[in-house]
This record gives C-alpha cells, structure tokens and sequence, in this order.
C-alpha cells in the first residue's frame, strides 16, 4: 500500500535552513517522490523529483536554495537561507500504475 | 511553457452534477497522462482521477468511483471532469495537472484550481 507520512509543521528562522521528511511506507524505499510548495491561497507548484539515491530533477525556475536527497525510505527537502516566501505548505507526491498518493503535507513557519 | 487553465466550478446543490475543464496550452497535449487532484477548505491534496494521453485508460480515487468521469478531448487540448451525485464531501478547489509521461508520473505544473461548492 503506497503510503508517505509527512509531520503536520515545521519551523525555522529567517535565513536559516530547514530539512522536512517524507516518509514512504513499508517495502518501499526504492520509489521516487516528487516534492511540491504552495503558498498561501496559490495553487501547488513542483519543485523537485527526488529518486531513491538522492538525486533529484528541479523544476523551472527553483532556487538552488532548494535540494533534496534520500535515505532509506525517508525523502527529504532541505530549505537554506530561509526567507519569508518559503513560508508555505509543502506536500510529497509518488505513483504507481493508475494511482497517485499525497503525504499530508507541512506547514511550514519561517520565525 | 505548459499552461493549464481550469474552469466550470461553482455552487451545486447535493445531488446535482457539474462539468469541470482544463484547457491546456505550450505541450503536446496528446503525449502526456493528465489529472484532477483536489483540496477541502483547510485540508491536502487529495488524488481525483488521471486519463493516459490517448485517453484509453482512465483511474480514479475510490471516494469518487462511480461518480466522475474524466475524459480528454485531444484535437481542443482541453480535459474534462464530469462529476454527478455530488456530496457536500466533494466541496474544494479541484485542480488539473500534467503528468511527465503518457501514462503516469508526477505531477508538473498544476493549474490555479477552480472551487466547487456543494451545497444547499
């Protein structure tokens, strides 16, 4: 059963770093996740496809501030330099055949 | 640069139906898997339906199955969502997105979400 668990929230300083997890479910540590950022009131916008030996693919336009790598079943997306756009709710995403499963998502808070 | 453009979304009383579209623009309609994925006022993402790229293979969420229909018309780039037997559940922004292969993979980019509001 594809399942990611993601903690509720998170926070950090401003132009501090931040590392949120994804954590797939059992057996599956060898999947991919994409992760995804929406601000508040937006629509989702894809940041980076993050493969089980940590390297990832970033969308168009996303800052090198953003990276991501993995370990085991945990995916993870760390934010450095905070600053105060990054403030945002962030969802991973995977996929099987005819199926596609969200984590719950993180809210994260920049102090 | 793809676009997706959703629209349709509005006020329905329970029970009733109502047609969502996507128009897209700046790909290849055609070769790419698309989705509807929505989210309930304060909630996630929640996973609504895909269609492959030929539109010959269709999915959907099992809280929805029955009830909507997705479907493509790949000559007007422009993807559909019939909904039916709607719940006051169902309300949310529901979002079109593109998907990275004809089949499958995730989701890049989304459109701005359209709201459906069921309700009496």
């Amino acid at each position: 059963q594809l399942v990611l668990t993601q903690s509720p929230s998170a926070s950090a300083s401003l132009g501090a770093s931040v590392k949120l997890t994804c954590t797939l479910s059992s057996g599956l540590s060898n999947y991919a996740i994409a992760w995804h950022q929406q601000q508040p009131e937006k629509g989702p916008r894809y940041l980076m496809k993050l493969n089980s030996d940590g390297s990832h693919t970033k969308g168009d336009g996303i800052p090198d501030r953003f990276s991501g790598s993995s370990s085991g079943a945990e995916r993870y997306l760390t934010i450095s330099s905070l600053q105060s756009e990054d403030e945002a709710d962030y969802y991973c995403q995977t996929w099987g055949t005819g199926i596609q499963v969200f984590g719950g998502g993180t809210k994260l808070t920049v102090l | 640069e793809a676009q997706l453009l959703e629209s349709g979304g509005g006020l329905v009383q329970p029970g009733g139906s109502l047609r969502l579209s996507c128009a897209a623009s700046g790909f290849t309609f055609s070769n790419y898997a698309m989705s509807w994925a929505r989210q309930a006022p304060g909630k996630g993402l929640e996973w609504v339906s895909t269609i492959s790229g030929s539109g010959d293979s269709t999915f959907y969420a099992d809280s929805v199955k029955g009830r909507f229909t997705i479907s493509r018309d790949n000559s007007k780039n422009t993807l559909y969502l019939q909904m039916s037997s709607l719940r006051a559940d169902d309300t949310a922004v529901y979002y079109c997105a593109k998907q990275t292969t004809g089949s499958t993979g995730w989701f890049d980019p989304w459109g701005q979400g359209t709201l459906v509001t069921v309700s009496s």
